[in-house]
């Protein structure tokens, strides 16, 4: 079984300020991790993923996420918002056996910047 | 690359009428597409997971009966609403995971489909 857990429905940052947006898994096997942003009425766009290579992942728009397998964590940090980053943000572990393939979501956290 | 395309992007229908989704890989070959539901101010929750040339799986507490699924190409898998009710409306979602080997546990996700069941 695999779980996802994002720390905070909500952030509110000021722009140019540093973005940290938490999440824990939990996974019987090695996993993959991955964080998506989605815009209203939109689907989700990949914006990093981690697929046990370096434990440091940088993504699109200036995000990165680092693995720590001790804190069973992947946060998302980037370090100067914004405007454009508000969005809601979703953290997910797809895992091996029965669920190869198969993204398990966080319930989301909604990311505000305000000038 | 690696673009989902979903039609249509919203659709309004009357409840007991069915309604179809499409969803397309435009440059890749999806052997697996998955199919999400999103409710307001919520997380997707997977309803079905469509392998080209066999039976969707549907996870737990999904209607099979009422969420028909079809893969039958490697770029195409479908979603048909049957019966809708109001309780259908929803945000529906697809991904599709590229059939090439090591790229199997990506998915690229569909614009999403806004459906409304009057």
């Amino acid at each position: 079984a695999q779980s996802v857990t994002q720390l905070g429905s909500h952030v509110s940052v000021s722009e140019g300020a540093l973005v940290l947006l938490r999440c824990n898994y939990s996974s019987s096997v090695p996993p993959y991790l991955f964080w998506y942003v989605q815009y209203p009425n939109q689907g989700l766009q990949l914006l990093l993923k981690y697929t046990s290579a370096a434990t440091l992942v940088k993504g699109i728009n200036g995000f990165e996420a680092e693995f720590k397998k001790s804190e069973t964590s992947f946060h998302l940090t980037k370090p100067s918002a914004h405007m454009s980053d508000a969005a809601e943000y979703f953290c997910a572990v797809s895992g091996g056996g029965t669920s190869y393939g198969k993204l398990t979501f966080g319930q989301g956290t909604i990311l505000t910047v305000h000038p | 690359g690696a673009v989902v395309s979903q039609h249509p992007s919203w659709v309004i229908c009357k409840s007991g009428t069915s309604v179809k989704i499409e969803c397309r890989s435009l440059d890749f070959q999806a052997t697996t597409m998955f199919w999400y539901r999103q409710f307001p101010k919520q997380s997707l929750m997977l309803m079905a997971t469509s392998n080209e040339g066999s039976k969707a799986t549907y996870e737990q507490g999904v209607e099979k009966d009422k969420f028909l699924i079809n893969h039958a190409s490697l770029t195409l898998s479908t979603l048909t609403v049957t019966s809708a009710h109001p309780e259908d409306s929803s945000f529906y979602i697809c991904s599709a995971s590229p059939s090439m080997t090591g790229k199997r546990y990506e998915q690229y996700f569909g614009p999403g489909t806004r459906l409304t069941v009057t």
